[in-house]
């Protein structure tokens, strides 16, 4: 069965310093895919970055990349120059294994960011 | 763009009433589904749907009832409330045409069952 993993229920970091949030992902399928969402404390789902199980590089959006290692099964979110808007939680997400299964997500992350 | 619509925004139930959550899209996606979100649980699955008159369970989907009649709509039933329903239920899309395409969400519907 597959299953999302986030071992940090919170993590707390300056502006402008970089943070890395964990994930890790458990699938028997080898073709998948990664997701991380960010809801601030509107409670809205907001798309960060999407990456895929094939994909030769790392994502990146902005300020926002995924430091994809297949190997460890790990798909951390890196945000680079925090902002104070940056504060929010985070989720990870994956592609069910079956076609048009919906996303599977972990527990998430609550990032502070503070001044 | 109005993308994903959920109605109501908030909603107070007493035990064993019960009440249907709307979902509607605009985006012409076949892939809808439900999810509940409780603090420190994340999102879990309740039911999704592939397209209209498909549907299957996921995760936690004891006491909802979801139907597909059209590709648009997507409602999740609460048969009797209960006091552990109470939770925010976010309705989501997604386009089948790309594996990458992510989901899009509604706002949200915050229920308290008393």
């Amino acid at each position: 069965a597959q299953k999302i993993t986030q071992t940090q229920p919170g993590m707390f970091v300056q502006e402008k310093e970089a943070v890395t949030l964990d994930c890790t992902y458990d699938t028997s399928d080898p073709s998948y895919g990664l997701f991380w969402y960010k809801q601030p404390s509107s409670g809205e789902m907001i798309f960060l970055i999407y990456q895929g199980s094939y994909d030769q590089q790392n994502a990146t959006e902005g300020r926002y990349s995924l430091n994809f290692q297949k190997a460890r099964k790990s798909a951390n979110l890196v945000i680079s120059a925090s902002q104070l808007g940056d504060s929010a939680m985070y989720f990870c997400a994956m592609r069910g294994e079956q076609a048009g299964t919906a996303l599977i997500f972990g527990k998430g992350t609550t990032l502070s960011v503070s001044s | 763009n109005a993308g994903v619509t959920q109605t109501p925004k908030f909603q107070v139930l007493k035990t064993g009433q019960s009440m249907t959550l709307q979902c509607a899209q605009d985006m012409n996606h076949e892939y809808m589904s439900w999810y509940r979100q409780d603090p420190g649980m994340g999102l879990r699955l309740i039911h999704y749907s592939v397209g209209a008159g498909i549907t299957d369970q996921g995760e936690v989907p004891n006491g909802y009832n979801v139907s597909r009649s059209t590709t648009e709509d997507f409602p999740l039933r609460l048969l009797s409330a209960a006091p552990s329903q109470t939770s925010v239920y976010f309705c989501a899309s997604r386009s089948s045409g790309l594996q990458n395409t992510e989901a899009f969400f509604g706002q949200g519907t915050r229920l308290t069952v008393v």
